[in-house]
């Protein structure tokens, strides 16, 4: 059972450049979450999905976009990258109820 | 507004010492609590969590909170702390929409 996977885990974009980044689930979860993780700031939401077909925007969502097309998959894009986007993101799942969320490993981006 | 406080950025304890990590929420009414932590490059890991019910909640690697409604806190605490503990640990709290909204972290580190 894999969990929650990100790919990449390492990426270098330079400003203005674009990028996809992938996650994906095999747990069958309903809700799916990206968070930023930036020093001494803990994890901001960017944005959220409580299903296929249905997204919305969390504490950080300005230069990223969302879609979920399926359930197992949720990936998040950068549309024009920016050095304020370097930080580390994370790709979260978890079954309906509240039972907590499952965590990729991370991807570490950055910016230059 | 949905908040959690974790008023300690770094934390130094003996190895064998007792440990206790504390989490303030602000909520309108009864949160989902959870604390999870994170070793060096790595994602996060549950380490436990509160719904309800029986306020002192166990959790994995030998670790304990505590939900106290009148202080609005959910500390975590282990008797002894083994040098593999040394890591960061987040509290967080899940708003209605079934999103974690996360405290800034607290750093553990453990000396010989």
């Amino acid at each position: 059972n894999a969990g929650v996977t990100q790919t990449p885990k390492f990426q270098v974009l330079k400003t203005g450049q674009s990028m996809t980044l992938q996650c994906a689930q095999d747990m069958n979860h309903e809700y799916m979450s990206w968070y930023r993780q930036d020093p001494g700031m803990g994890l901001r939401l960017i944005h959220y999905s409580v299903g296929a077909g249905i997204t919305d925007q969390g504490e950080v969502p300005n230069g990223y976009n969302v879609s979920r097309s399926t359930t197992e998959d949720f990936p998040l894009r950068l549309l024009s990258a920016a050095p304020s986007q370097t930080s580390v993101y994370f790709c979260a799942s978890s079954a309906s109820g509240g039972r907590g969320y499952t965590f990729g490993s991370g991807t570490r981006l950055t910016v230059v | 507004a949905q908040s959690v406080t974790q008023p300690d950025i770094h934390i130094t304890v003996s190895e064998g010492a007792s440990l206790e990590l504390r989490c303030n929420y602000s909520y309108g009414a009864t949160p989902y609590l959870f604390w999870y932590v994170q070793s060096p490059g790595q994602g996060l890991q549950l380490l436990l969590k509160y719904f309800s019910g029986d306020t002192l909640v166990q959790g994995i690697k030998g670790f304990e909170a505590e939900f106290k409604r009148s202080q609005s806190s959910f500390n975590l605490r282990k008797p002894s702390v083994h040098w593999s503990d040394a890591a960061e640990y987040f509290c967080a709290s899940q708003t209605g929409a079934n999103n974690l909204f996360f405290g800034t972290g607290t750093r553990l580190t453990v000396i010989p």
